[in-house]
């Protein structure tokens, strides 16, 4: 069956500009987390969704930084005015009970 | 001190050998992850414990929750198993990383 899709694939963008990335999770997944790896860094913790609802915000890097969920499905985590500092992989994963099956990243460099 | 704690960093092995990443945390958890990551950057969920042992082919994690510690355990490794491991601690979906561990196997 299909896994989690991830769009865009690449994105680069100037600094100041807003961007959006998508997650598609798995279809019955009521579970979707995202994370962000730097380059040469660890994954990090961004934010859980439970249906569509995010219990807990607090991992989000900065307000510029937002995220939500629609129908239980897609997820769009979006960042305004864009820095260096953001340029990452972001990694979408979704799961059922508790293991999770992640997406191929959207690499996001910020020129 | 971070959370997760992963050792070692580094590992280099000849294929065939039987290879052990540990990693330690100091946060309370629900469960535990194994993740593998290879070059590409792909992440594959290799286990998910909160008690006892799992054993999947060749791989065998462990969790003593007592300890807070986990191990990952790769026998008779193959070059293919050249990826960086990955450690991360669930709590009530909070999660937590280590830093990784990076295994290359030489043929």
């Amino acid at each position: 069956g299909a896994g989690v899709s991830q769009s865009p694939s690449n994105k680069v963008t100037e600094k100041g500009k807003d961007v959006e990335l998508r997650c598609d999770p798995i279809s019955g997944h009521t579970a979707l987390y995202w994370y962000r790896q730097s380059l040469g860094q660890g994954l990090e913790f961004l934010i859980y969704f439970q249906g569509n609802s995010a219990p807990d915000k607090s991992g989000l890097p900065s307000d510029r930084f937002s995220a939500e969920r629609t129908g239980g499905s897609v997820s769009t985590l979006t960042i305004q005015r864009t820095q260096q500092e953001d340029s990452a992989v972001y990694l979408c994963a979704s799961s059922y009970l508790y293991e999770q099956y992640f997406g191929p990243g959207t690499r996001l460099t910020v020129t | 001190k971070n959370e997760v704690e992963q050792s070692p960093q580094n590992l280099t092995a000849q294929e065939g050998e039987f290879i052990t990443i540990n990693c330690s945390y100091s946060v309370g958890i629900s469960a535990l992850h194994w993740l593998q990551q290879h070059p590409g950057g792909g992440i594959v969920s290799l286990f998910m414990l909160s008690s006892g042992k799992k054993k999947h082919g060749r791989l065998i994690a462990t969790i003593n929750i007592q300890e807070k510690h986990s191990s990952l355990h790769i026998t008779a490794s193959h070059p293919r198993d050249s990826a960086v491991y990955i450690c991360a601690v669930d709590n009530n979906n909070d999660m937590r990383f280590g830093a990784g561990t990076r295994l290359t196997v030489k043929p």
